[in-house]
Order: structure tokens, then sequence, then C-alpha cells
């Protein structure tokens, strides 16, 4: 049964620091992983979209890798913001079926302080 | 192009009574999955419908139903409602025919049991 974890569960950083997201998974076989975001009270944006093939995904001052063998992804924010603050949770997309069904971490908490 | 859209966005109901909750995927998207999120499990996998067929079941007992029209168009049911069904109900569309497709959430409804 595929399992994810995040860590940490929180962050508070000061505003302009790099930060490194963690997300890790049990079973290998992924058709992909997802980044997402979402405010408090508010649906998920999507952030990033890695396929199984690839090793690394960026858009802006985000960039996520997927090493697939040791069931570990990465989200890198860059130069963080206040508005980064949010919960950014990362899902797998299961390879066991051919389905959209997506398997989520419990999230981590961001906190940018100005 | 309008996201994925819910309604409605909020729902008191009483405990015993039945809701039916709806979403409007990104047009020419014809997968909608459904999750529900509470503080204590994170996001659940409920249903995947894909061209008006369920292609895959979250494990919930069979009180939480779903369907898809020929518009793409998806609701979900809870009868028989519980306090433990509050909740916000999250719904995703993707273009994919496959799982490899990246999904769009919408804003949730956000459901109270009195």
């Amino acid at each position: 049964k595929q399992e994810v974890t995040q860590i940490p569960a929180a962050l508070s950083v000061p505003e302009g620091e790099n930060l490194v997201l963690n997300c890790s998974f049990t079973d290998s076989a992924i058709y992909n992983l997802q980044w997402f975001r979402q405010d408090p009270g508010k649906g998920l944006t999507s952030l990033l979209l890695i396929q199984s093939s690839q090793r690394e995904q960026t858009s802006g001052r985000l960039n996520a890798s997927l090493d697939k063998s040791s069931g570990r992804s990465t989200l890198y924010i860059a130069a963080s913001q206040p508005g980064d603050s949010a919960t950014y949770l990362c899902a797998v997309r299961d390879g066991s079926s051919n389905t959209g069904k997506l398997i989520f971490g419990q999230g981590t908490t961001l906190q940018v302080k100005p | 192009k309008a996201g994925v859209t819910q309604t409605p966005r909020y729902l008191i109901k009483t405990r015993g009574q039945q809701v039916t909750l709806s979403c409007s995927p990104i047009s020419g998207h014809r997968s909608v999955s459904w999750y529900q999120q509470t503080p204590g499990q994170g996001l659940q996998f409920l249903f995947e419908y894909f061209s008006e067929t369920q292609r895959n079941k979250g494990n919930f007992p069979g009180r939480f139903s779903g369907r898809q029209f020929s518009n793409s168009r998806s609701e979900m049911n809870v009868s028989t409602l519980e306090l433990g069904d509050s909740a916000l109900y999250l719904c995703a569309s993707s273009l994919a025919t496959s799982g490899s497709g990246e999904q769009y959430f919408g804003p949730g409804t956000r459901l109270t049991v009195t």
C-alpha cells in the first residue's frame, strides 16, 4: 500500500531564505508526482507535475526533483517571500492502476516572516 | 479558461439528512475525481469518473456515491449524514485519459454536519 510522508510538518523561516520541503513515498511504482499549495480554507493550486521518467521540473522560484528509486521528492523554494506562506502538499499518482487517484502526504505548513 | 467550479461553497446539514455536491470540470476535461479533506485524516480519495463511468473508488462506506453526466459535470451524494462527514470536499479534473495528466482542483465545498 502506497504511503506518502512529508517532513517537516511545519516550517518557519525569515523572508529571503532558500528552503527545501521533503516528500517520501514507499512504493516507487508511480506514474507521476505533483506538488500543490493550499491556502487556509481554500482549494489546491497545482505547482509542479513531475512524470515518472523525469528528474526535475522548474517554475519560477520553484524547483521540484524526483528520485523514484529512493522514493523521494524535494520542493526547493528560492528567495522565500511572505506570500509563499501556505501548506504545501505532495501527491503521487499510484502506478498500480491506470486511474487518476492521488495519494497525498499530510503537508508541510510554511510560514515566511517579513 | 474557467477553472474547476464547485457548488455550493458552504453547506450546513443535520445528522441523518442527505446532501448533493456538484462539480463542473475545466472545459474539455473528462476525468473528475473527488476527495475528502479533514484535519485528522488529511486528503482521502473518494472516487473518480471518466466518460460517465466510475473508474476507481476509495475506501468509503456506501453512503458516499457519485455520478458523472455526459457533459462531464459530476455530483457526489452523501446519505444519512454523520458528524464525521464534516469536511472540505474537493473536486479535481484532468484532461488525460490515462492517469498521467495534471490534476486541477476546485475551491471545495465546506460541509458542516450538526
